[in-house]
């Protein structure tokens, strides 16, 4: 899992709530992204960002929010909107986000609806 | 648009005996792929990635892809399987903009001892 960090490592919400999945990196990596992890769905990418102040959205951004304040922080906010929040939430970074550059990936938050 | 298609969800192989899970990709310009792997409840851990250059990719743990740019595959592959390389398969590809990866939606293996 490299120098990336996820905390919690679960996270139970009630719905109705928000809640914020934290993401921390050590590597001097520009680009950071959150993918959301269902069983036999594979990975799908929310958001990403190419540097700090800066984020896209991705496939499946509805219900949920970022910020890029610092280099090595990326926080994800799960809002009440997302309607199924219940995922494995895996967040990336890597030093650029084109061509050759390999994402490497934090150790994941379990999030479930309660 | 970017894509990639791992056509098996499982594949069950004897411990000793080779493995390949299969990985199939679209692209529109020259692709840059790679292979990760996940434990239960771990994040990705990459394997080995393709470039250019020579179609025989080698990688961690014992592992290697051939790329096969007429059959548009980087099919992913093990000479001798252990019980150990039980896990999660993720193929994933991108072309040489600057977009993040795409993931196919895993391939699950078992190795049977």
């Amino acid at each position: 899992d490299g120098g990336i960090t996820q905390s919690p490592k679960y996270l139970f919400r009630k719905e109705g709530q928000n809640v914020t999945l934290s993401c921390e990196q050590n590597l001097n990596h520009d680009a950071m992204y959150w993918y959301r992890q269902d069983p036999g769905q594979g990975l799908r990418l929310i958001y990403y960002s190419q540097i700090v102040n800066d984020f896209q959205k991705g496939d499946i951004a509805e219900g949920y929010s970022v910020s890029r304040e610092k280099k090595e922080s990326f926080p994800l906010t799960v809002t009440s909107a997302q309607k199924n929040p219940t995922a494995f939430y895996l967040c990336a970074s890597s030093a650029g986000i084109g061509g050759t550059d390999t994402q490497y990936f934090g150790p994941g938050t379990r999030l479930t609806v309660l | 648009a970017q894509s990639v298609a791992q056509p098996e969800d499982q594949v069950n192989v004897a411990e000793g005996n080779p493995l390949t899970v299969k990985c199939t990709y679209s692209v529109s310009g020259n692709p840059y792929l790679f292979w990760y792997v996940q434990y239960p409840n771990r994040g990705l851990q990459f394997l080995l990635k393709y470039i250019t250059g020579d179609n025989l990719v080698k990688g961690s743990y014992g592992f290697e892809a051939e790329f096969n740019k007429s059959q548009t595959s980087f099919h992913l592959k093990k000479p001798s399987a252990l019980v150990s390389d039980s896990a999660l398969y993720f193929c994933a590809v991108r072309d040489t903009g600057n977009t993040p990866l795409v993931f196919g939606k895993g391939t699950r293996l078992s190795v049977i001892a």
